[in-house]
């Protein structure tokens, strides 16, 4: 069980808006940035969004991150084929001294 | 350009130990705190331990606590995870990965991350 819950998959069409949950509670979401990182089959995650709503460069702006209170959300609008790919939320527990990932979310594109 | 090299993973005996090792350049190594993050067949991301860029703290997920290490060389631009007692379920791809924050004490933006290295932890 993660300590971050994500939904296990999400799915979409061509030039739809998706978006992906992530719950925590208030010692990571609450009180600590929360981050979104993209991981392609078979490659090392990428970092898609920091500091909650941050992207860093070269990162499109169809990729958008928001926090509220003990929860986040990944949007994705615009989706394209090679947005296939797993999703994780993370962020740092202050209970935990540590760092936690949610369990992922395979987006698939119909 | 930031790369991360990690080395040092194989096959090993469960009670066994191995030391992985994370080769850092294109960047002022001194100046970031780095983590380890492993990935089981199949399953999602786990965190395992961070380090601050001075070594000075140093963090544990609760699965490794009292097993695993985590060093860093300064003068050799270099990290390391030293496991020891380890269990089928350390079974894993073992990433390395910077943290995007200076200075800082732990951030969790990862803004870097090696290509993995593989440990199978089986008799």
């Amino acid at each position: 069980q993660s300590v971050l819950t994500q939904p296990p998959s999400a799915s979409g069409t061509p030039g739809q808006r998706v978006t992906i949950s992530c719950s925590g509670s208030s010692s990571n979401i609450g009180s600590n940035y929360v981050y979104w990182y993209q991981q392609l089959p078979g490659t090392a995650p990428k970092l898609l969004i920091y500091r909650n709503n941050q992207r860093p460069s070269g990162v499109p702006d169809r990729f958008s991150g928001s926090k509220s209170g003990t929860s986040a959300s990944l949007a994705i609008s615009g989706l394209r084929s090679e947005d296939e790919a797993d999703y994780y939320c993370a962020a740092w527990d202050d209970s935990l001294s540590g760092g936690v990932f949610g369990g992922g979310t395979k987006l698939t594109v119909l | 350009q930031v790369q991360l090299v990690e080395s040092g993973g194989g096959v090993v005996q469960p009670g066994g130990s191995l030391r992985l090792s994370c080769a850092a350049s294109g960047f002022t190594f001194s100046s970031y705190g780095m983590h380890w993050v492993r990935q089981a067949p199949g399953k999602g991301l786990e965190w395992v331990a961070f380090i601050r860029y001075d070594g000075s703290n140093k963090y544990y997920a609760d699965s490794v606590k009292g097993r695993f290490t985590i060093s860093r060389d300064n003068s050799k631009n270099t990290l390391y995870l030293q496991m020891n007692s380890l269990r089928a379920e350390d079974t894993a791809v073992y990433y390395c990965a910077k943290d995007g924050l200076p200075y800082g004490d732990h951030g969790f933006g990862l803004d870097y991350w090696g290509q993995g290295t593989l440990v199978t932890v089986s008799s």
